[in-house]
């Protein structure tokens, strides 16, 4: 069975710390990947996604990740974090060739940055 | 562009009670999915409806049933409630051609069964 994991559930920096969160998935085939910011109180929001191309993809608010197809991982980074990206972060996979578009997410890394 | 809502924002049930939820995809999106997040987790897929019929269920029971309507808003209904059911219920929509894949998730509505 497809599943995600995120090894860091949580994660204390200092403002202008780098940031890089984990993600590996398990599937052999074609997937597409994601990460989803939630802030407190707000609702999933997509930061960005890989689908196929250049496995260095970037986001909102100055976020990167990179696909490595020979690890099954798609870490997150941000080289210098601020006190407004303290969220839980998710990461997820959808097989394209599944038939339907359901996610699997990992469970989630909570980020707290320090002022 | 109004995105996807989702109503009531909390609701308090008590245990074999049933439950309705509903969703208002974005607009211009036609497929909907639902997600269960229970607290400290990441969301569980339930089940997708796509053109009005069940399009993928993930691993929940038949209690947990849902609908789509023409203009491509969703419901989901809970049977039977149990104490572990309590937890955000998500649902998001997905545009059609080659955004299909990504979803946009709404705010959620919080469940607690007693």
């Amino acid at each position: 069975a497809q599943s995600v994991s995120q090894h860091n559930h949580h994660v204390i920096l200092s403002e202008a710390a780098s940031l890089e969160l984990g993600c590996n998935y398990s599937y052999g085939g074609t997937v597409n990947l994601f990460w989803y910011v939630q802030y407190p109180g707000q609702h999933l929001q997509l930061l960005l996604k890989y689908f196929s191309g250049d496995p260095l993809v970037k986001g909102i608010k100055g976020f990167e990740a990179e696909f490595i197809k020979s690890k099954f991982s798609f870490n997150l980074r941000k080289p210098s974090v601020q006190w407004s990206d303290t969220a839980e972060y998710f990461c997820a996979v959808n097989s394209p060739t599944s038939g339907t578009y359901k996610y699997i997410f990992g469970t989630g890394t909570r980020l707290k940055v320090l002022a | 562009e109004t995105g996807v809502t989702q109503s009531p924002t909390h609701l308090i049930k008590t245990r074999g009670q049933q439950v309705t939820l509903r969703c208002s995809s974005q607009s211009g999106h036609n497929t909907v999915s639902w997600y269960q997040q229970a607290l400290g987790q990441g969301p569980q897929f339930i089940f997708q409806y796509y053109r009005e019929e069940e399009n993928g269920r993930g691993n929940f029971p038949p209690r947990f049933s849902g609908l789509q309507f023409p203009n491509y808003s969703s419901e989901l209904n809970v049977n039977a409630l149990e104490l572990d059911d309590s937890a955000l219920y998500l649902c998001a929509s997905s545009p059609p051609g080659d955004s299909s894949y990504e979803q946009y998730f709404g705010p959620g509505t919080r469940l607690t069964v007693t």
